[in-house]
Parts: C-alpha cells; sequence; structure tokens
C-alpha cells in the first residue's frame, strides 16, 4: 500500500537555528516527490519538488531512492517559515494523484 | 486569474442531508483534484476529474459523488451527510495536457455537519 510518513507532528526551533522535516514514503514505481506549505491563513502552495532540484525559500531536498526517504532541510530557520508543511509523492501512472503525510508544524521562535 | 476558486467558504449541514461543493480550476487547467482533510491530519484524496470524468478514487464511499464540466469546473456531492464528514475540502487544479504536474489550492470549504 501507498504510505506517506512524517514522524514528528510538531518542529519547535530557535531563528537562526537548522530545521529539518522528515519524511518517508513507501510506493512501488518512481513517484515525483513534492513539499507543500501552509501558511497562516492561506490555501495550501507548492514549496519545491524534487525534479527542479532548486532551492526555494532557503529550502533544500534530497531524495534518497535508497532510504525511500525526501527530507526537507534548511540551515538557518527564520520566523516566517513558521507554517505546516507536508510531503506528498505523486504517481504520473495513477492520474497524477497526490498522497499527503500528516503534516509537520514548524514553529520558529524568535 | 484568481487560482482555483471553491463556494462557499462554509456551510453547516444537518446529518442526513446532502451538499454540494463547487470549485473552478485555475485558468488553463483542465484538471481538478478533491481532498478531504479533517481537523489535525493531512489532505485525504477523493477523487479526480478530466475531460468530465472521473478518473482517480481514493478510498471513499459512494456518498461521494463528483461531476466536472466542459468549462472544467467541478462539484463534489455528499449524500447522507455523517458528523464524520464534517472537515475542510479542498480543490486543486492541475494540466494534464501541459503535463504539468504542480497542483494549485483554492482556499477550501470548511463543511460542518451537525
Amino acid at each position: 500500500a501507498q504510505r506517506v510518513t512524517q514522524p514528528e507532528k510538531l518542529l519547535s526551533v530557535f531563528k537562526g537555528a537548522p530545521v529539518e522535516l522528515k519524511c518517508n514514503y513507501s510506493y512501488s514505481g518512481s513517484p515525483e516527490l513534492f513539499w507543500y506549505v501552509q501558511y497562516s491563513r492561506q490555501r495550501l502552495q507548492l514549496l519545491l519538488r524534487h525534479i527542479s532540484r532548486e532551492s526555494i525559500k532557503g529550502f533544500t531536498a534530497d531524495l534518497n531512492k535508497g532510504e525511500t526517504s525526501f527530507h526537507l532541510k534548511k540551515p538557518f530557520a527564520q520566523e516566517e517559515d513558521s507554517a505546516m508543511y507536508y510531503c506528498a509523492p505523486l504517481i504520473k501512472a495513477a492520474g497524477n494523484k497526490l498522497t499527503f503525510g500528516g503534516g509537520t508544524r514548524v514553529l520558529v521562535k524568535p | 486569474d484568481a487560482g482555483v476558486t471553491q463556494s462557499p467558504t462554509h456551510l453547516i449541514k444537518t446529518r442526513g442531508q446532502q451538499v454540494t461543493l463547487r470549485c473552478s480550476p485555475k485558468s488553463g487547467h483542465d484538471t481538478v483534484s478533491w481532498y478531504q482533510q479533517a481537523l489535525g491530519q493531512g489532505p485525504q484524496f477523493i477523487f479526480q476529474y478530466y475531460e468530465e470524468e472521473e478518473r482517480q478514487r481514493g478510498n471513499f464511499p459512494d456518498r461521494f459523488s463528483g461531476h466536472q464540466f466542459p468549462n472544467y469546473s467541478s462539484e463534489l456531492n455528499v449524500n447522507a451527510l455523517l458528523l464524520g464528514d464534517s472537515a475542510l475540502y479542498l480543490c486543486a487544479s492541475s494540466s494534464q495536457r501541459r503535463g504539468n504536474t504542480e497542483a494549485f489550492f483554492g482556499q477550501g470549504t470548511r463543511l460542518t455537519v451537525v
């Protein structure tokens, strides 16, 4: 069965500290991996996708196919990074269906 | 472009009633997916519509049905509402014709069943 696991429900860090959000997935085939973010009172939006290999707002994500992980990292967290983060694999063969993890709430303290 | 728009924003229904939620996709998008997000959980995939047909379905009962219109807008219908159907319902659009897998989300419809 397809499964996405985000083990941390809440990550609380101080401004300037590194932050890492874990994501493990269990899928047959080769999913495309995404991280979506939801800031307070805003809609869910794409943060980054592994195929673009971009760094967005200082975040990067490394796809480890061996460990089936797609962890999200930022070396120096900012207060505006406080939000809800969702890891979401997508299987194109399944009609571009996104499957979301349970989410990790990041709280960056001043 | 207003992006993905959903209506209504909030809705209160009584157990056993039926509800219809609406979604207009982002301009240029042809695919609409619906998600249910219970409090404290990630969005759960309900189904996806493309070319006016249901293409994929998640693990939801037949009480959940939908429709896509020629202008790509979509409706989600839920019959015989249960208390457990109370959730935020999200609509997302994307473009399969253009091979773009990024999903754009609406602001959601908050459904409360009492």
